[in-house]
């Protein structure tokens, strides 16, 4: 079975602060990695996803992840952050084609002080 | 586009009761996924379904859940003789290739 960790719950940053969130995957097969944002009173939004190629991908809002296969690992960064990026943080991951449900870890709070 | 589109918003339901939540995919998306996230808790997957069938229930428990996607009309998610523990936030999401996933809104159910 699938499992997916993210390290911390809460993360608290000032403008312009560098960002990485954490987070490990538990699955000996291919699997699909996927980083979604949930801004408050929203819905999930898709940030970036990796199925295949370059391990480090990009995604909206100057977001980026690097998979790291060795480490099971799929870290999400953000050189500068703003307040408006103050939101909650999913990391999922599926397998085979794509198709199958997510399995997603217990997700990061981060809030951003101007 | 509109996009993935779910209702009610948010159900009452007493212990015993019947919920039935109800999700639209966004048009030309013929995969749809049911989510379940109790509070302090991630996502978990309860089910996914294509046009009248479904694909895996591995997430669904085994009993008092049910989930359809007729061939016509939206996907529903039934819940039979509701229980506190039931008390949780339902998202919907849909693809069209079976890939990249959109959520919708979610139904924040609540259980007296």
């Amino acid at each position: 079975a699938q499992s997916v960790s993210q390290h911390n719950h809460h993360v608290i940053l000032s403008e312009a602060a560098s960002l990485e969130l954490g987070c490990n995957y538990s699955y000996g097969g291919t699997v699909n990695l996927f980083w979604y944002v949930q801004y408050p009173g929203q819905h999930l939004q898709l940030l970036l996803k990796y199925f295949s190629g370059d391990p480090l991908v990009k995604g909206i809002k100057g977001f980026e992840a690097e998979f790291i296969k060795s480490k099971f690992s799929f870290n999400l960064r953000k050189p500068s952050v703003q307040w408006s990026d103050t939101a909650e943080y999913f990391c999922a991951v599926n397998s085979g084609g794509g198709a199958d449900g997510l399995t997603f870890g217990k997700g990061t709070h981060l809030i951003i002080q101007p | 586009n509109a996009g993935v589109m779910q209702n009610p918003r948010h159900l009452v339901r007493r212990r015993g009761q019947e919920a039935r939540l109800r999700c639209s995919p966004m048009k030309g998306h013929s995969h749809v996924y049911w989510y379940r996230q109790l509070p302090e808790e991630g996502l978990k997957f309860m089910v996914y379904l294509q046009k009248e069938n479904i694909i895996d229930e591995s997430g669904m428990p085994k009993e008092r859940f049910s989930a359809e996607f007729p061939k016509e009309g939206p996907s529903i998610l039934r819940i039979q003789q509701v229980v506190r523990g039931d008390s949780a936030a339902y998202f919907c999401a849909s693809s069209r290739l079976g890939d990249e996933q959109f959520f919708g809104p979610g139904t924040r159910l609540t259980v007296l």
